[in-house]
C-alpha cells in the first residue's frame, strides 16, 4: 500500500529564506507526483506536477524534483515571502489508478 | 467566478439525517472526484466519475453515494449521517489526458 510522508508537519521561517520541503513515498511505481498548496477556505491549488519520467519542474520561485528510485521529492521555494504561508501537500498517482495518495501536509509560516 | 464551486460551504447536521453536497464546474472537464480530508489523515478519495454514466468507488465509499446529473454537476450524498463523517469535503475535476486536478473550496460538514 502506497504511503506518502511529509516531514516536518510544520515550519516557521523568517521572510527571505530559501526553503526545501520534503516528500517521501513507499512505492516507486508512480505515474506522477503533484505538489499542492492549501489555503484556508480556498481549497487546493496545484503548484507543480512531475511525470514519472521527469526529474524536475519549475514555476517561478518554485522548483520540484523527483527521485523515483529513492521514493523522494523536494519542493524548493526561493526567497520565501509571507504570502507563501499555507499548507503544502504532496500527492502521488500510481499507474493505472485514478487515486491520488496524499501526504498529511506541511504547514508553512513565513514571518515578515 | 470560481471554476469549481461547492454548496453548501458549511453544514451542521444531526446523526441519521440525509445530506447532499453539491459540486458544479464550468471548466468543461469530463472527470470529477469527491475527497474527504480529516486532520492527521490527509485527503482520501470517496468516488469518482469519468462521465455521466461512469461512476466508480474510491478508497472510502461506504456510507456515501453519488450522482452525476450532468457533465458539470456531481453530488455526494450521505444517506444517514454519522459523527465520524465529520470532515472537510472537496470536489475536484480533471480533463481526460491532462493530469492536473482542480479543486473546489470545500464543504465543512459537522455531524452531531
Amino acid at each position: 500500500k502506497q504511503e506518502v510522508t511529509q516531514i516536518p508537519a510544520a515550519l516557521s521561517v523568517p521572510e527571505g529564506e530559501n526553503l526545501v520541503l520534503n516528500c517521501s513515498f513507499t512505492d516507486s511505481a508512480i505515474y506522477n507526483l503533484q505538489w499542492f498548496r492549501q489555503d484556508p477556505g480556498k481549497g487546493l491549488t496545484s503548484l507543480l506536477l512531475i511525470q514519472s519520467s521527469q526529474r524536475e519542474q519549475t514555476s517561478g520561485r518554485l522548483n520540484a524534483s523527483l527521485d523515483k528510485s529513492s521514493g523522494r521529492s523536494t519542493l524548493y521555494i526561493a526567497a520565501s515571502q509571507p504570502g507563501d504561508s499555507a499548507t503544502y501537500l504532496c500527492a502521488v498517482r500510481e499507474g493505472g489508478s485514478e487515486k491520488l495518495v496524499f501526504g498529511k501536509g506541511m504547514k508553512l509560516t513565513v514571518n515578515p | 467566478d470560481a471554476d469549481v464551486t461547492q454548496t453548501p460551504r458549511n453544514r451542521i447536521t444531526k446523526t441519521g439525517k440525509r445530506i447532499m453536497l453539491e459540486c458544479s464546474q464550468t471548466k468543461g472537464h469530463d472527470r470529477m472526484y469527491w475527497y474527504r480530508q480529516d486532520p492527521g489523515l490527509g485527503l482520501r478519495l470517496i468516488y469518482y466519475s469519468f462521465d455521466v454514466k461512469d461512476i466508480n468507488k474510491g478508497e472510502i465509499s461506504d456510507g456515501y453515494s453519488v450522482s452525476r446529473q450532468a457533465q458539470a454537476k456531481f453530488s455526494l450524498s450521505l444517506e444517514s449521517a454519522i459523527p465520524n463523517q465529520t470532515a472537510l469535503y472537496f470536489c475536484a475535476t480533471r480533463k481526460q489526458g491532462v493530469d492536473t486536478q482542480y479543486f473546489g473550496p470545500g464543504t465543512r460538514l459537522t455531524v452531531l
